[in-house]
């Protein structure tokens, strides 16, 4: 079956360091990838998405570029601050006749200090 | 354009009460999801619906959830009887066919 694996958290970096958070797949087919951010108390967000091969998706000054070959879409970014603290999930959509069924990683907990 | 609503945000009952959640999806959106989400992992798919059918349900645990999308617009889920395992945030998600899912700001539910 499919399924998404990333890193463990939690991750602690200071403001305007480098982020990256690791994120591997295992999928039958060409599914598409996302990585979704999870602000305390709120619902999931779209931060960004590929949807096939090669693709880089980025929004926010995050990025993560669909590799195929190496089956992983690790989330980077040259710096943080601290609004970025939050929870990240790496997810895929596989399609399944009608049915496009996300499958997500156990999430990964950023914070972010002065 | 709102956002996904539900409702309610909160809600605490004891092992073997039952209790219901109510989503609005965004206008528009044929497909909504119900996600499970147990402290510490991913949501995980209980059931998505195309307009009022059922699309999968392959991992709702059927002999205690149920749920239903009348009219193709608002969806129920519900629990009857409810276990101390069923503690977790649920999540309702909408979308337009095979594109990204919007997710509402779910309801955590504890069962004592």
């Amino acid at each position: 079956g499919n399924s998404v694996t990333q890193m463990e958290g939690p991750v602690t970096l200071s403001e305007e360091a480098f982020l990256t958070i690791n994120c591997t797949y295992t999928a039958t087919g060409y599914p598409s990838l996302f990585w979704y951010v999870q602000y305390p108390g709120e619902g999931l967000q779209l931060l960004l998405k590929a949807t096939k091969a090669d693709d880089k998706g980025s929004n926010k000054g995050f990025e993560a570029t669909y590799r195929k070959e190496t089956t992983s879409f690790h989330l980077e970014k040259g710096s943080v601050q601290v609004s970025d603290s939050a929870v990240y999930f790496c997810a895929l959509s596989a399609r399944t006749g009608t049915a496009s069924k996300l499958t997500f990683g156990t999430g990964t907990r950023l914070q972010v200090t002065l | 354009e709102a956002g996904v609503a539900q409702s309610p945000r909160y809600k605490i009952i004891e092992k073997r009460q039952s209790v219901a959640f109510w989503c609005n999806p965004i206008s528009g959106h044929a497909t909504l999801y119900w996600y499970q989400q147990i402290l510490g992992q991913g949501p995980k798919l209980l059931i998505q619906f195309q307009n009022n059918g059922v699309v999968d349900d392959s991992q709702l645990p059927k002999d205690r959830f149920s749920a239903e999308r009348l009219k193709g617009v608002d969806s129920t889920l519900k629990i009857q009887p409810a276990k101390l395992e069923d503690s977790a945030v649920y999540l309702c998600a909408s979308s337009l066919v095979r594109v990204e899912q919007y997710f509402g700001p779910g309801t955590r539910l504890t069962v004592t």
